[in-house]
């Protein structure tokens, strides 16, 4: 089961895009890679997946190169609210999601 | 629409003893997983079981056991409770239709469970 790496904290301002990189070098031909975002004491939230090369919904955009041993989770113009931990995962056929142990953003004012 | 629902939130055990975690899907979802977070770590994959089959299992020991319920709910038991047992237990339930795109888990709130 592919692992993955993500830089263990980030910070930026309000109204700045955020770029988080996770590495997954074992990443198998059939993994995927989903992001999920944590807030304190509370359950993670799904943000977006993809397979390959970019893919982009109303909250992120995540960038899969065709190697597909990295991916990164770009968010426009964070606000306050989007501090929060962002977890990388790749997962295979048997859906046993392998969590990383997240990128604490913060944002600043 | 009814989210994820897990009960207790909280719980206070002592070691030795042992504890019984629940947790409701969403209404159509078939698949129901569980994760142990651990405080400042990611969650780590417990189980997940499908139509009351369990389908993947992580590296836990067997004082860990769960089930899943015809109505698709879920029970986690956990044995013979140690300190290090202390973590926010967390429900996921997802469509699991085969897709990818039926793969996102939607999180409960969690069971605050502590070893004392």
């Amino acid at each position: 089961l592919a692992k993955t790496t993500q830089p263990i904290s980030m910070d930026s301002y309000e109204g700045q895009e955020v770029n988080i990189t996770c590495s997954h070098n074992n990443i198998a031909t059939n993994d995927y890679i989903t992001w999920y975002q944590q807030f304190p004491s509370q359950g993670p939230r799904f943000i977006i997946q993809g397979y390959k090369t970019k893919v982009t919904n109303e909250v992120a955009s995540l960038f899969i190169p065709a190697d597909r041993k990295s991916s990164t989770l770009s968010l426009p113009r964070v606000s306050l609210s989007d501090t929060a931990v962002y977890y990388c995962l790749v997962g295979d056929r048997n859906y046993q999601l392998i969590w990383g142990a997240g990128t604490k953003l913060i944002i600043k004012p | 629409d009814a989210g994820v629902t897990q009960s207790p939130t909280h719980l206070i055990k002592t070691r030795g003893q042992q504890v019984t975690l629940r947790c409701s899907p969403i209404s159509g979802h078939k698949s129901v997983s569980w994760y142990q977070q651990v405080l400042g770590q990611g969650p780590q994959f417990i189980f997940q079981y499908y139509e009351k089959e369990e389908r993947g299992r992580g590296n836990f020991p067997d004082r860990f056991s769960a089930r899943q319920f015809p109505n698709y709910s879920s029970e986690l038991n956990v044995n013979a409770l140690l300190l290090g047992d202390s973590a926010l237990y967390l429900c996921a339930s997802s469509l699991d239709l085969g897709s990818v795109e039926d793969n996102e888990q939607f999180f409960g709130p969690g069971t605050r469970l502590t070893v004392l």
